[in-house]
């Protein structure tokens, strides 16, 4: 099983739409999750941190799911300019700054 | 402006001309990471730094070579490259964790294309 698992997609959406992806992790000590957006051939760049209590930000809504070990992202409202690829992280809990990044979630949105 | 600067963005080299992609940081961040990333593989760490002096291997090391005599700096040297080695680069940092335990997630640069022929 890896690490960090995500749907590879892509998710080709309508505008407006709500999308939601998950993203499942193996050790069960992990303890500070986020997701980065990247665009094409892009540097990645940190959307949220992802909190026990889940955290909104706009239309951006993220949920830890700690039992399941799953962490969620929900778009609402999506936008064309939300096309991108989503990476799930999980950092390493063995006292090291190390972190493990999913494949990413392709997300097209389409006009 | 806060940021991680990359140099070279694109370099292209022959097998086993030595080579270091650099990488600088205005933020004061204690760690630094390099990464590469390939198709269907995503990203894979190949160093870590936890602050000056102090660094550490990440899942791929295997013919790279890094060094943290500055806060600032965190060089990726590549003494042998060859041509699996050619990938996408990034350089990030990040700051301390605080006392909960949480952590802040990385600043990337924008990237170095490296091709080896």
């Amino acid at each position: 099983r890896k690490e960090v698992e995500q749907d590879p997609g892509p998710f080709n959406v309508p505008e407006g739409a709500t999308v939601a992806f998950n993203c499942t992790y193996s050790n069960s000590a992990s303890q500070s999750f986020f997701w980065y957006r990247q665009d094409c051939r892009k540097e990645p760049k940190l959307l949220m941190s992802v909190y026990s209590s889940g955290n909104e930000d706009g239309r951006f809504t993220a949920q830890l799911n700690r039992a399941s070990q799953y962490i969620s992202l929900l778009i609402r409202d999506s936008k064309l300019s939300d096309s991108a690829t989503y990476l799930c992280v999980v950092n390493e809990p063995s006292g090291t700054y190390k972190y493990i990044f999913g494949t990413g979630t392709r997300l097209k949105v389409l006009a | 402006e806060a940021q991680v600067t990359q140099n070279p963005r694109y370099l292209i080299t022959v097998t086993g001309k030595k080579l270091t992609v650099t990488c600088s940081q205005n933020m004061n961040h204690e760690y630094m990471s390099w990464y590469r990333q390939d198709p269907g593989l995503g990203l894979r760490q190949i160093y870590y730094s936890m602050n000056v002096e102090v660094t550490d291997k990440g899942d791929v090391p295997e013919g790279y070579k890094v060094s943290r005599k500055e806060k600032r700096n965190f060089p990726l040297i590549l003494e042998s490259p060859s041509p699996n080695q050619t990938s996408l680069y990034f350089c990030a940092s990040s700051r301390q964790g605080n006392l909960l335990g949480a952590n802040y997630g990385y600043t990337f640069g924008s990237g170095t294309r490296l091709t080896v022929v």
